[in-house]
């Protein structure tokens, strides 16, 4: 089984702040990796496929980066409506057992 | 509008039976890829299962032979039927609609479309 494992695992950053989140797999998935946003009470959100293609309708202060094992999402300016939960997913492996990482929570300080 | 609305989740005691409901709508859902995925208090997201548009099913080991997931095209629906519950199962269950993108001429596998879960307690 590939494994994701994402860090920070919880992060406080404020209005405004440039923000990174890294996701790593043990073992190389080329490019086959998604972003998601998740909010208290709503369905997680697609935000980045294929390590940096945006989803439509996602902000482009979104941007993720990598291919291989490591792998990085982007918030350039962060907005109040951004503080929420990240996945990283791997899409190299079907059927998607154990795909997801552990999330990453993001704050207000 | 493309949307998945859950329903179905509940409280119900350790070893007994409940049937989740997925209802589609805005798009042609004979001809997408299904699954669900759920998320246990605290922690992060786990996929569940997968049914193909053949009819074709797939499960992790956690629920592989208590969860059945199945669809009835004709109605829309994507269903769980989940059996021998757990108290490690409560969780708020999400369906999900998987789609291919292709950039650069590689194919990319997605989740695109969520619904807003329904919650399931397994407890005595």
């Amino acid at each position: 089984d590939i494994q994701m494992t994402q860090s920070p695992s919880s992060l406080s950053a404020s209005v405004g702040d440039r923000v990174t989140i890294t996701c790593r797999a043990s073992q190389s998935i080329s490019r086959y990796l998604n972003w998601f946003q998740h909010k208290p009470g709503k369905g997680p959100k697609l935000l980045i496929y294929a390590a940096s293609s945006l989803q439509s309708g996602v902000p482009s202060r979104f941007s993720g980066s990598g291919s291989g094992t490591d792998f990085t999402l982007t918030i350039s300016s962060l907005q109040p409506e951004d503080f929420a939960t990240y996945y990283c997913q791997q899409s190299y492996s079907n059927p998607p057992e154990n795909s997801f990482g552990q999330g990453t929570k993001l704050e207000i300080k | 509008e493309v949307q998945l609305v859950e329903s179905g989740g509940g409280l119900v005691q350790p070893g007994g039976s409940l049937r989740l409901s997925c209802a589609a709508s805005g798009f042609t859902f004979s001809s997408y890829d299904m699954h669900w995925v759920r998320q246990v208090p605290g922690k992060g997201l786990e996929w569940v299962s997968t049914i193909g548009t053949s009819g074709d099913t797939y499960y992790p080991g956690s629920v592989k032979g208590r969860f059945t997931i199945s669809r009835e095209n004709a109605k829309n629906s994507l269903y769980l039927q989940m059996n021998s519950l757990r108290a490690g199962d409560t969780a708020v269950y999400y369906c999900a609609r998987g789609d291919q993108l292709v950039r650069n001429y590689f194919y990319y596998y997605i989740l695109d479309v969520w619904g807003q879960g329904t919650t399931v307690t397994v407890s005595s």
